[in-house]
């Protein structure tokens, strides 16, 4: 079965502090993203991941590619207010077929 | 930029209506998709089409058909709208197998079965 599991789902920190979103698939994939979503609004992209050990950086946000582990982190530094989103992962499992399984999302709240 | 618009914001229906949610996107993207968001869930694709008149079903079809007549135009048909059916469905576009390209989103259409 193809699965996608994103921890932790509820995610409360406060200004200034660092954390880690974890995101676990079931089987073998190469390619991983990352999505924005704020209250109301649509999806917005943030990273593509395509390879092992792929790292891209945006801002306060890194996220990571470990295709051996089958894990990607998204790492917020020194986070700030209006990083307060869900944060989505999906993964194509078949390269080619255009299909995304998505995460169940992880809600961040950041605290002043 | 990538521009992906949906019909309706907000729509109510009862309960056996036939129901359309149109989305048109301007970007010339072969792929189309049609997802459904419920909380706890995260986004479940519901079909999705990779050219003029093809479409393959996602992991949640029962229920939904889909047409796409024009390159630019998806639609999801709900042919007998039940209460479950109550959700926030998304839509998306992207260019097909082009490495590095993510998947652009809709609005988002909230419809509440009555």
């Amino acid at each position: 079965e193809l699965k996608v599991e994103q921890n932790p789902l509820f995610l409360s920190m406060q200004e200034g502090k660092n954390y880690t979103i974890y995101c676990n698939y079931s089987t073998t994939s190469d390619r991983l993203y990352w999505y924005r979503q704020d209250p109301g609004k649509s999806l917005e992209s943030l990273f593509v991941l395509l390879s092992n050990g792929a790292v891209k950086q945006e801002g306060r946000l890194m996220a990571s590619l470990d295709t051996k582990a089958r894990l990607s982190t998204l790492h917020i530094t020194a986070a700030v207010h209006d990083l307060s989103a869900t944060y989505f992962c999906a993964v194509e499992f078949n390269f080619g077929n255009e299909k995304l399984t998505f995460g169940t999302g992880t809600r961040l709240t950041i605290i002043p | 930029d990538v521009k992906v618009t949906q019909s309706s914001r907000y729509l109510v229906k009862r309960t056996g209506e036939k129901v359309f949610l149109e989305c048109v996107q301007d970007m010339d993207h072969e792929n189309m998709f049609w997802y459904r968001q419920d909380p706890g869930l995260g986004l479940r694709l519901i079909y999705f089409s990779y050219d003029v008149k093809m479409k393959e079903k996602g992991d949640i079809p029962e229920g939904y058909s889909v047409s796409r007549e024009k390159k630019e135009r998806f639609s999801l048909i709900l042919e007998s709208a039940s209460t479950n059916q109550t959700s926030m469905y998304l839509c998306a576009s992207s260019l097909l197998s082009v490495a590095e390209e993510t998947q652009y989103f809709g609005p988002g259409t909230r419809l509440l079965v009555l």
